[in-house]
């Protein structure tokens, strides 16, 4: 089955840590993306890649940091500079940055800071 | 299958004036309604609307969502040349975000 898959579902940090979340895909997009969604807003931008060892700052790219270095593969790292990293966090991936208008997304990763 | 349909698909108006975007939906597992606003970078957050008749304000921009009716609209007051951009209704599903066609909006001094 083609999709996106998450890791962790939930993630605890302590404050002062840094923490990659995981984002896999196996339906061959180019595109990938990572949203943070805080409660009663939308998702915002973090960062977008539009195809291998590239990578763009989104909205609100400040503490955190990418790679993609493999087109299935892009990891999300939160860094101890993130002032309220408590958030649910979605990647998502499209055929290409194009093609945004039909993106899927995994299932998430809940990150909470002690 | 889920579905975005916008209108206009291209507006062209004076600065100053007042616009109105609309976007009609089908889904089977309605979460929210998004708009977006995109100039040359991947779409920027405007609102989320979750609720019927409840209007979202932000400066000159508002929106509001018709559950009944499956639409929902965005108005821009007092438009500026800096709203120019393509401006995109977006449907989140149960595990998929499906994005309008979008309305390229240009604001003439």
């Amino acid at each position: 089955d083609g999709g996106i898959t998450q890791s962790p579902k939930y993630l605890f940090r302590k404050e002062g840590q840094n923490v990659t979340l995981s984002c896999e895909q196996n339906l061959n997009h180019d595109a990938m993306y990572w949203y943070r969604q805080d409660p009663g807003q939308g998702l915002r931008l973090i960062y977008y890649s539009q195809i291998v060892n590239d990578f763009q700052k989104g909205d609100i790219a400040e503490g955190y940091s990418v790679s993609r270095e493999k087109k299935e593969s892009f990891p999300l790292t939160v860094t101890s500079a993130q002032k309220n990293p408590t958030a649910f966090y979605l990647c998502a991936s499209s055929p290409s940055l194009a093609a945004y208008n039909e993106q899927f997304f995994g299932p998430g990763t809940r990150l909470t800071v002690l | 299958e889920d579905k975005v349909v916008q209108s206009p698909l291209s507006l062209v108006v004076h600065e100053g004036d007042t616009v109105t975007l609309n976007c009609s939906y089908e889904v089977t597992n309605f979460r929210s309604l998004l708009w977006y606003k995109q100039e040359k970078k991947a779409p920027t957050f405007l609102f989320m609307l979750t609720s019927s008749g409840i209007e979202k304000k932000s400066g000159r921009l508002s929106s509001i969502l018709d559950k009944k009716e499956l639409s929902s609209i965005l108005n821009i007051t007092a438009t500026q040349t800096g709203d120019s951009a393509i401006y995109l209704c977006v449907l989140q599903g149960a595990q998929k975000l499906v994005f309008g066609q979008g309305t390229r909006l240009t604001i003439n001094p």
